[in-house]
């Protein structure tokens, strides 16, 4: 089955500046790879998605990159701020859109801790 | 327009009591699915239900643990017997269709003691 490493685990940098969070896949049949932001007690929030056909998206200050060839995906979060502080996960999946459960569903990375210091 | 509605957001049980972990999709979503996360852990799939069917469980443990969605009222998912390791976050996920974007409830926090 799939398997999603995600790196680091814990991430500090100063307010303002940039943010990069990378994971990397095995299953080359993989084809969307979602961010989610999860608050402390809270569900995780879909923050940004990306499929296959596509290098890049942009979202205001989040953008996420997509090599297919090397089965890496990272998260770049610009112009940090406070609220940025949070837990990030990557997934991957086979279905269109990460539905599907089971083996073509989400597989989750372990998340890394995004810290913002003012 | 509700998100995914989780109850209860919290839940504490005994070693051996059961916990009935419920979810209600958001509106017009037919598709319903059920996530684990442990301390310092991703989410890890357990169970994709329809209305009436279990589509895919593959992520279920094989013993005490159990769910349903019916044709009327919330999703289930019950742990019987529950254990100190049962301790978790449990996630409920709805989405309008198999092949489209799912989204994700606040979860429901039990602790085994």
């Amino acid at each position: 089955g799939e398997n999603v490493e995600q790196h680091p685990s814990t991430l500090s940098v100063q307010e303002g500046d940039s943010a990069v969070i990378k994971c990397t896949y095995s299953d080359s049949a993989s084809n969307y790879f979602p961010w989610y932001k999860q608050e402390l007690g809270k569900g995780p929030q879909l923050i940004i998605d990306i499929r296959s056909n596509v290098g890049e998206k942009k979202d205001q200050r989040i953008a996420v990159t997509l090599n297919k060839t090397a089965k890496h995906f990272s998260l770049h979060i610009t112009e940090t701020q406070p609220e940025d502080s949070a837990v990030y996960f990557c997934a991957a999946s086979k279905g269109p859109m990460g539905a599907g459960g089971g083996a073509d569903g989400l597989t989750f990375g372990k998340g890394t801790h995004l810290i913002i210091q003012p | 327009n509700a998100g995914v509605m989780q109850n209860p957001r919290h839940l504490v049980r005994r070693r051996g009591q059961e916990a009935r972990l419920r979810c209600s999709p958001m509106k017009g979503h037919s598709h319903v699915y059920w996530y684990r996360q442990l301390p310092e852990e991703g989410l890890k799939f357990m169970v994709y239900l329809q209305k009436e069917n279990i589509i895919d469980e593959s992520g279920m443990p094989k013993e005490r643990f159990s769910a349903e969605f019916p044709k009327e009222g919330p999703s289930i998912l019950r742990i019987q017997q529950v254990v100190r390791g049962d301790s978790a976050a449990y996630f409920c996920a709805s989405s309008i269709d198999r092949d489209d974007t799912i989204y994700f409830g606040e979860g429901s926090w039990l602790t085994v003691v």
